[in-house]
């Protein structure tokens, strides 16, 4: 089974804090993904990762940076929190390349709130 | 226009019903779907995968029609079970482009 760990189920964070979000997948799949999700607003793509070191942005990828140091592990960082990115974080990840292939496994999720 | 666009719902129906979704994408070219289910609180997990010629799990059917660019789940003989949120997802182009997910359709299967 794939699995897709997120190191926080919930964070309680100060405006201004920076605040790193971690995942880790043990499958071995080129590609990550960091997602939040709200209420009425559905699933949002914040950045992606398809190797180590790359990085793409997605669609509201502002107030936020990525790291992908390793393989297995790609870092969600809010520099500077402020109360509009609380919100559920979700990772996820995939094989490279082929339709059958970009099936997305999630975390848990990561339920953060800026204070 | 939305990429991909889904009823919000919420379907409530009772134990046995027979319930439809039907979600509609923008982009002809998209090569690939799906129906990921997400149970509240919980992270999405794929349901099913859809092909051209339709296919079946169960008591879950999955229809794609390319030619009026939608996609349909079809989920016969109703458990309480199956009260989650429904999402409909789309790959734009093959390989390595993210997955676009429609905002769910949320049914309530009642007793």
């Amino acid at each position: 089974d794939v699995k897709v760990t997120q190191s926080s189920r919930y964070l309680v964070k100060r405006t201004g804090e920076k605040v790193f979000l971690e995942c880790v997948q043990d499958m071995d799949h080129e590609n990550m993904f960091w997602y939040r999700q709200d209420p009425g607003l559905g699933l949002r793509l914040i950045y992606f990762s398809y190797d180590v070191k790359m990085k793409e942005k997605g669609d509201i990828p502002e107030g936020y940076s990525v790291s992908r140091e390793k393989k297995e592990r790609f870092s969600l960082i809010l520099e500077s929190a402020s109360t509009n990115q609380t919100s559920m974080y979700l990772c996820a990840s995939s094989l490279r390349g082929g339709v059958a292939k970009n099936i997305q496994y999630f975390g848990a999720g990561t339920r953060l709130s800026v204070l | 226009r939305k990429e991909v666009e889904q009823d919000p719902g919420p379907f409530n129906v009772p134990e046995g019903a027979t319930v439809a979704f039907n979600c509609t994408y923008s982009n002809s070219a998209s090569q690939s779907f799906f129906w990921y289910r997400q149970d509240c609180r919980k992270e999405p997990k794929l349901l099913m995968s859809v092909y051209s010629s339709g296919n079946e799990d169960g008591r879950f059917t999955a229809q794609l029609n390319r030619a009026s660019q939608y996609i349909s789940l079809l989920i016969r003989d109703s458990k309480l079970s199956d009260s989650a949120t429904y999402l409909c997802v789309v790959n734009l182009i093959s390989g390595n482009t993210p997955l676009v997910f429609g905002k769910g359709t949320r049914l309530s299967v009642i007793a």
